[in-house]
């Protein structure tokens, strides 16, 4: 089934302790993107990459990274999370940057 | 991106087609208009999408004016299941930002039995 997954799907930690979310794709997709989600602000970008080693900021990219190593692939990195982090994470791809994006489940993540 | 308008809320009888509004005035030529669907706290759900001409697909029928500045996704049959928050969104297909995409506030659609 083509599908988008993420890891963990809850994730509760403390201000500082590093943390990744991981996200991967099964159809072959160049286009890969994290949005945060968060309440009265809709969903926000942090980053994307637009195939393998090719990442960019988004609109929101303080605090966060990525790496993109492999196409199926790409983890956003806490180096040291702070509660204002604390937020709803959607991963999504597509085969291109201009075709229809598919959106992973979510990442209910809460930094104490 | 061009903004988009589109009423808070809006509620339809199930069986019922659900027609959600959306205004989309400053909309240019190279402008796709896409339409996804949130259910609770799940990933969003595409729907639909289009560029000047209607579209339909197993989902949703999408109507869009002839001068492009405002649409119409239609739910021809709603069911309970359909209950979600509705994201129009007006995409570029070029540009330094034409991967993103921007969400608004959306529709609340409610289905009542």
């Amino acid at each position: 089934e083509a599908q988008v997954t993420q890891n963990p799907r809850y994730l509760i930690t403390v201000t500082g302790k590093k943390l990744t979310v991981t996200c991967s794709q099964n159809m072959n997709h160049e286009y890969m993107s994290w949005y945060r989600q968060d309440p009265g602000l809709g969903l926000r970008q942090i980053y994307y990459s637009m195939n393998v080693e090719v990442t960019d900021k988004g609109d929101v990219p303080e605090g966060y990274k990525v790496s993109r190593k492999e196409k199926r692939n790409f983890p956003l990195i806490l180096e040291s999370p702070s509660p204002n982090q604390t937020s709803l994470y959607f991963c999504a791809s597509s085969l291109t940057a201009t075709d229809t994006q598919y959106f992973g489940p979510g990442t209910r993540l809460t930094v104490l | 991106d061009a903004k988009t308008t589109q009423p808070p809320s809006m509620d339809c009888a199930e069986g019922r087609a659900a027609n959600l509004p959306c205004n989309h005035s400053t909309i240019s030529g190279n402008e796709y208009v896409y339409w996804y669907r949130q259910i609770h706290s799940q990933g969003p759900q595409y729907i639909i999408h289009g560029l000047k001409n209607n579209e339909t697909n197993e989902m949703a029928s999408l109507i869009i004016t002839e001068d492009r500045k405002s649409s119409t996704l239609i739910l021809p049959h709603a069911t309970l299941r359909d209950t979600a928050v509705y994201y129009c969104i007006v995409r570029a297909t070029g540009g330094t930002s034409y991967g993103k995409l921007t969400f608004g506030q959306g529709t609340i659609l409610t289905v009542h039995p």
